[in-house]
């Protein structure tokens, strides 16, 4: 099983500020790798899709880069809606594991 | 509009039975395979089974093959998760998530909102 590890668990960052997250996984899954985003009480909702891709309707603030084991999702100025917790997921192999995700906070 | 609905969650004891359904609706339910995944309270995401469009090709997470089995009704637009020997970790939210695919990878692109199982005595 592929082990996702993100850092760090907790992010707290001001609106405006550039936020990165990083995702690494035990064993190459090379680019299949996506990033979800969740609010309290809510469904998760993509956001990027195959390391770098943004899903429909995603900002262009939210981008995604990396290749083979490290990964990182980067919101370049983040706004108020953008406080969440953030997980990773590889598709490469069964199971498609997440990370434990990142909970970025307002600081 | 593509809507994922899930039911079927509740509370139940340890060692009993449950049946989550989710109705599927807006898009063309029998081209597209499905996903349970789930959340214990204040943890993260847990991938637990797939299902292909055509039920051909199945799979379960190690925490709940044998218990857990996954189907689907293509013409009733609606995927399932019957849970046996339920124990207290599977307590979680439980998510349907649609498996889109292109020619490069898939990825779950629409969500239910969800039902809560409560396995306590």
């Amino acid at each position: 099983e592929i082990v996702l590890t993100q850092s760090p668990a907790t992010l707290s960052l001001s609106p405006g500020e550039r936020a990165t997250l990083s995702c690494r996984a035990s064993q190459s899954v090379s680019n299949y790798l996506a990033w979800y985003q969740q609010k309290p009480g809510q469904a998760p909702r993509l956001l990027i899709y195959d390391v770098s891709n943004r899903a429909t309707g995603i900002p262009a603030r939210f981008s995604g880069s990396g290749s083979g084991t490290d990964f990182t999702l980067t919101i370049s100025s983040l706004e108020p809606e953008d406080f969440a917790v953030y997980y990773c997921q590889q598709r490469s192999n069964w199971p498609k594991t997440f990370g434990q995700g990142t909970r970025l906070e307002i600081k | 509009e593509v809507q994922l609905v899930e039911s079927g969650g509740g509370l139940v004891q340890p060692g009993g039975s449950l049946r989550l359904s989710c109705a599927a609706s807006g898009f063309t339910f029998s081209s597209y395979g499905m996903n349970w995944v789930r959340q214990a309270p204040g943890k993260g995401l847990e991938w637990i089974s797939y299902i292909s469009s055509s039920s051909t090709t199945i799979y379960y997470a190690d925490s709940v093959k044998g218990r857990f089995t996954i189907s689907r009704d293509n013409a009733k637009n609606s995927l399932y998760l019957q849970m046996n020997s339920l124990r207290a970790e599977d307590t979680a939210v439980y998510y349907c998530a649609r498996d889109f695919c292109s020619t490069t990878s898939c990825r779950y692109d629409y969500w239910g909102q969800g039902t809560l199982v409560t396995v306590s005595s």
